[in-house]
């Protein structure tokens, strides 16, 4: 099973909101991301989690806070967002973070900051 | 510092045709290749990788690609095109000392003419 799965789909958060957005993978992967992408653009990288513990922070504001609760979970905790934060929020996962495994995505969920 | 170019936005091809969605790469040492293709609303998919060994690599749906060291290319292909494989495709490359890191392309957006 190939599977990452991510809710919520779709999420309507104002600015003053806090909401969290998961993730949850079954394969045995010990590395897990996620991403920020805008319509039509590649991906940005935002945090990259190894073995439960993170490993990459890309300078993200700290409105955005990730969490690994544990080896198949990922949340990513959303506070006071602004408009510009709309965008497609990607997890993913793979074997481990090394630069030769590929990486699997999830569905993604659809935010937007009103 | 790793790049990769996609020089092409668009590509348009009638089906039944062989397609080519070209990727051209910039990086130093040994690069480690992928393509992941993103159909509307959904994350991405892995189709294939370049890892190392022969340079013509299979992978998902009909697809491959040919690394060439020589011009730093590694174009995706498939011998004839369907309606369905109309979507957004990314060419990304990484490294051994990027831990994880994939650097993509801006995307080109194949369609598929019945």
């Amino acid at each position: 099973d190939t599977e990452v799965t991510q809710t919520p789909k779709h999420l309507v958060m104002g600015m003053t909101n806090k909401k969290s957005l998961k993730c949850e993978q079954h394969m045995g992967h010990r590395a897990m991301y996620w991403y920020k992408q805008k319509a039509k653009k590649p991906p940005e990288l935002m945090f990259v989690y190894s073995y439960e513990k993170l490993s990459i922070n890309e300078s993200v504001p700290s409105r955005f806070s990730p969490e690994c609760p544990n080896s198949s979970l990922l949340n990513l905790h959303l506070h006071a967002l602004q408009p510009e934060d709309s965008a497609l929020y990607l997890c993913a996962s793979s074997q481990e973070v090394s630069s030769d495994s590929e990486q699997y995505f999830g569905p993604g969920t659809r935010l937007t900051v009103t | 510092a790793q790049s990769v170019a996609q020089p092409e936005d668009q590509v348009n091809v009638a089906e039944g045709n062989p397609l080519t969605v070209k990727c051209t790469y910039s990086v130093s040492g040994n690069p480690y290749l992928f393509w992941y293709v993103q159909y509307p609303n959904r994350g991405l998919q892995f189709l294939l990788k370049y890892i190392t060994g022969d340079n013509l690599v299979k992978g998902s749906y009909g697809f491959e690609a040919e690394f060439n060291k020589s011009q730093t290319s590694f174009h995706l292909k498939k011998p004839t095109a369907l309606v369905s494989a109309s979507a957004l495709y990314f060419c990304a490359v990484s490294r051994g000392s990027t831990l994880g890191r994939l650097y993509f392309g801006r995307g080109t957006q194949l369609t598929v003419w019945p």
